[in-house]
């Protein structure tokens, strides 16, 4: 049964980069049906969609994000990473990285999910 | 983006009881592409249901999905004791993906 977890630094300074990692197991990342990606819930409320990359490299990022996120992926070591940079307090979240299932033209539902990782920003 | 609302906002029920649970969307979902998740505390989201009435591998009928254009909802038509969670949808026709804020059904 594919697994997904995340790991990373659970405390990062205001105006840093926040960088997490997901290792993919019990599965391939380079499946082409499927496309994996990175979600957030901030304490105490919903959930936020970050962005998704291809094995191939191709990313689709949140425009809401998009000026301080890059998804990458490392198709040796079946991972694929987050950076979120200049961050603040608001990007106090749990991160969760999460395997996006595939429709025409598009992404679908999102199964399974990592556990998450509780991300602070704080000095 | 589209702004999904779910209502309510909290439920309180019984184990027995049938529960129903209402997702609106600010515009049409495009091909009923709207996905229904349960959460738990201190767990990650899991599917129920896509495309707006598939029940996900391994999820219990009694969990239905129903709905297409703006007004979508998940019914749980006998409650057990595992079902009190927080029930997230999720729309994914129109970039970028949203969530609802949820719904917490709690025991009464």
């Amino acid at each position: 049964q594919l697994q997904l977890q995340e790991s990373g630094p659970g405390l990062v300074k205001p105006s840093e980069t926040l960088s997490l990692t997901c290792t993919v197991s019990s599965g391939s990342i380079s499946s082409s049906t499927y496309y994996w990606g990175w979600i957030r819930q901030p304490p105490g409320k919903g959930l936020e969609w970050i962005g998704y990359i291809y094995y191939s490299g191709s990313t689709y990022y949140n425009p809401s994000l998009k000026s301080r996120v890059t998804i990458s992926v490392d198709t040796s070591k079946n991972q694929f990473s987050l950076k979120l940079s200049s961050v603040t307090a608001a990007d106090t979240a749990v991160y969760y990285c999460a395997r996006h299932h595939t429709r025409p033209f598009g992404v679908a539902q999102i199964d399974p999910w990592g556990q998450g990782t509780l991300v602070t920003v704080s000095s | 983006e589209i702004v999904l609302t779910q209502s309510p906002g909290t439920l309180s029920l019984s184990p027995g009881e049938r529960a129903t649970l209402s997702c609106r969307a600010s515009e049409s979902v495009k091909s009923s592409y709207l996905a229904w998740y349960q959460q738990k505390p201190g767990q990650a989201p899991r599917v129920l249901i896509y495309g707006a009435s598939s029940r996900a591998t391994g999820i219990p009928d009694r969990f239905s999905g129903s709905g297409s254009g703006t007004d979508f909802t998940l019914t749980i038509s006998r409650l057990e004791p595992e079902d009190f969670a927080v029930y997230c949808c999720q729309q994914y026709g129109s970039s970028p993906i949203t969530f609802g804020q949820g719904t917490r059904l709690e025991i009464k």
